[in-house]
């Protein structure tokens, strides 16, 4: 049974960085059939991709074109886990996040769900 | 605005079918599967359809997609109160490089 345990602040002022993270258990970082995403979803722009990383030989990270520029995801093989860093947030990055697994098609776990307000 | 389009309510009455409707464009579901999901307030999303028709383990019967060019579809039949919650469209688009999803619906048991 896949598990996927989030962490880090619901709370972040603007300009300055969101930071979370996911532990997985019950599967590994480094599987070559998974890919690990982080979702966001907020009532003004529904479920939104943010991106993903994945081992196939090597690793491979991929971003949405509308936030690339501000954000990193990493994977961390030591730990089991992998995160999500956004840069210079605003109010606008106010959401929920969440870290999914992708696997053979679909995104079949969830974590569940880190509520995130950028606010002074 | 969301990717897939959703309605954003429908409803029904125990014992009824409903279908929802998610409905893209070539780079997406016309090119790639669908997987559909509900989401009760406050919780994480669950997987309840993937692949366009396969269901997880767990997930009732009453629960079937389908899929036609560029739109899809969820039905739920012998509908139960419990079945009150949100749904919403998921596909992976080839131009976007990336997943979309659908506005979600809201479905109402009345």
């Amino acid at each position: 049974q896949v598990q996927l345990q989030q962490s880090g602040p619901g709370l972040v002022k603007p300009s300055q960085t969101l930071s979370l993270t996911c532990a997985i258990s019950g599967d590994s970082v480094s599987s070559n059939r998974a890919a690990w995403n982080w979702i966001r979803q907020s009532p003004s722009r529904g479920l939104e991709w943010l991106g993903r990383t994945y081992y196939r030989s090597k690793w491979y990270t991929y971003y949405a074109v509308s936030v690339k520029s501000r954000m990193i995801i990493k994977a961390d093989t030591s730990k089991n886990q992998f995160s999500l860093q956004v840069n210079s947030v605003t109010p606008e990055d106010t959401a929920v996040y969440y870290c999914a697994r992708g696997f053979d098609g679909a995104i079949d776990q969830w974590g569940q769900g880190t509520l995130v307000t950028v606010s002074s | 605005q969301s990717v897939l389009t959703q309605p954003p309510s429908a409803s029904g009455t125990p014992g009824q079918k409903i279908a929802i409707s998610c409905s893209g464009s070539s780079s997406n579901i016309g090119s790639d599967n669908v997987n559909w999901y509900q989401q009760l307030p406050g919780r994480a999303p669950k997987l309840l359809i993937y692949r366009n028709d396969q269901r997880p383990s767990g997930v009732p019967d009453r629960f079937s997609g389908s899929k036609s060019g560029t739109s899809a579809s969820l039905a739920i039949s012998g509908l139960q109160s419990e079945d009150e919650s949100y749904y919403f469209c998921a596909a992976w688009d080839g131009s976007l490089n990336g997943w979309v999803f659908g506005g979600g619906t809201k479905l109402t048991v009345l």
